[in-house]
């Protein structure tokens, strides 16, 4: 499509629980990001992909965050076990081009996740 | 010392002035800059990126990079009360273009 796609918009969760995202890039793009925002303004970088492979993982939390980008299905990012820290936006970027300059990320709508 | 710093504002200029918003970095081999709006709620936008140091015109928007100084602005000329909204900087700071954030200057222009 035309436009970075994310479900659900919202999710709430209780404390323990599995939550699980998706997102669908912007047709063509071969490279997907996924930030997470708190308090208002903060984002922090978590995992990016090129197609299918992780490019770099060093944002994600190791022990309860996993993130999926197959062929031909939405990319995932699950959280196991959730914690009230995890109370945040989570956006996905998709970006045509990582060669130099052509890296320009257009962001998804986000999910708002609320652990209780 | 944050990696990309902004002040947070909020910045209020009135409908039709010059609204300046800067941003600084540490990383002095970042190659790629990035303005970002968000409004409230929402997703953020791209309205304007840079990689290399002068000026950079895009109707309203002027992106300016000074490498040297590690510093990167956004001017937007005859601002609107549409305008007000949160401006994010953000760097590509190395090989694997992820995108480091400040955490925002907040514009309101009053009509």
């Amino acid at each position: 499509g035309e436009e970075v796609a994310q479900t659900p918009k919202h999710l709430v969760r209780g404390e323990g629980q599995k939550a699980k995202l998706y997102c669908a890039p912007i047709k063509g793009h071969s490279y997907v990001f996924w930030y997470q925002q708190v308090l208002k303004n903060e984002f922090k970088f978590l995992i990016s992909f090129q197609n299918e492979n992780v490019f770099d993982e060093t944002g994600m939390p190791k022990e309860r965050f996993s993130a999926k980008c197959l062929p031909n299905s939405p990319c995932s990012l699950e959280i196991q076990a959730t914690k009230l820290e995890d109370s945040a936006v989570y956006f996905c970027a998709s970006s045509q081009l990582l060669s130099g300059r052509d890296n320009e990320q257009f962001f998804g709508p986000g999910t708002r996740l609320t652990v209780l | 010392q944050k990696e990309v710093e902004q002040n947070s504002g909020p910045l209020s200029v009135p409908e039709g002035a010059i609204a300046s918003l800067n941003c600084t970095y540490s990383d002095r081999g970042s190659q790629s800059f990035f303005w970002y709006r968000q409004y409230s709620g929402k997703s953020p936008e791209l309205i304007m990126f840079i990689y290399s140091n002068g000026d950079k015109e895009d109707g309203r928007f002027t992106a300016q990079l000074n490498k040297a100084s590690q510093y990167v602005s956004l001017l937007i000329r005859d601002s609107q009360p549409s305008d007000s909204a949160t401006y994010l900087c953000a760097v590509n700071m190395d090989s694997s273009y992820k995108l480091i954030f400040g955490s925002g200057t907040r514009l309101l222009v009053r009509p």
